[in-house]
């Protein structure tokens, strides 16, 4: 069964320092999303992405964090100058273009937890 | 009033028992609903989607009541496997945009 895999599944940084996430969404999926969870509170939206482009961000979303596609497969989240509030697990999701706006959808992958020191 | 409102819990039943949550959604234009399921400190999966005419799955069953603008999830006959925290999630229009907005989940604890 096709899945959405994330690397790292851990990693531990010191505050300031640059961090990237990475994620493998499902081949034949379209939307790219990146959503957050801080331990003990709710799933957040950061961001959407399709065709090449953001399509949507929260407030969460500000200067530090940027998104990218850089080989077709990959989809990344960069964290230019973490702070200690970041820490969080952070989840990568996919979804078929259309299935999110009918069948709410989305698969996600096992997430990374992030830990900034 | 929060976009998406859930108990947060936990519950806490016995196996065997039936347990019910609501989820109440204030932006009454919402369009669709779903219950995602979220073990602990893994991530969130698809449980079921949420019909107006209601729904079933097995021992789940998932009904929407838009007057009073929420949703519901019934498990009957619970395992110990069902402990989980259930999310709440109601796709909305924002302007041109349609999103996702999620619940804070309700944590479910089955005893044996």
């Amino acid at each position: 069964e096709p899945e959405v895999t994330q690397t790292p599944s851990h990693q531990v940084t010191q505050m300031g320092q640059e961090v990237i996430l990475r994620c493998v969404p499902i081949s034949n999926h379209l939307y790219f999303y990146w959503y957050r969870q801080i331990l003990g509170q709710k799933v957040e939206f950061l961001v959407s992405f399709y065709n090449n482009e953001i399509s949507e961000k929260s407030e969460i979303f500000d200067d530090q964090f940027s998104v990218e596609r850089p080989d077709g497969s990959n989809f990344t989240l960069k964290i230019r100058s973490t702070k200690l509030e970041d820490s969080a697990m952070y989840f990568c999701a996919s979804s078929e273009a259309l299935t999110v706006l009918n069948t709410g959808e989305l698969f996600f992958g096992e997430g990374s937890r992030l830990t900034v020191l | 009033r929060k976009e998406v409102e859930q108990d947060p819990g936990p519950f806490n039943v016995p196996e065997g028992a039936t347990v019910a949550f609501n989820c109440t959604y204030s932006n009454s234009a919402s369009q669709s609903f779903f219950w995602y399921r979220q073990d602990c400190r893994k991530e969130p999966k698809l449980l079921m989607s949420v019909y107006s005419s209601g729904n079933e799955d097995g021992r789940f069953t998932a009904q929407l009541n838009r007057a009073s603008q929420y949703i519901s999830l019934l498990i009957r006959d619970s395992k110990l496997s069902d402990s989980a925290t259930y999310l709440c999630v109601v796709i909305s229009n924002a302007g041109n945009n349609r999103k996702l907005i999620w619940g804070l989940g309700t944590s479910l604890a089955v005893n044996p």
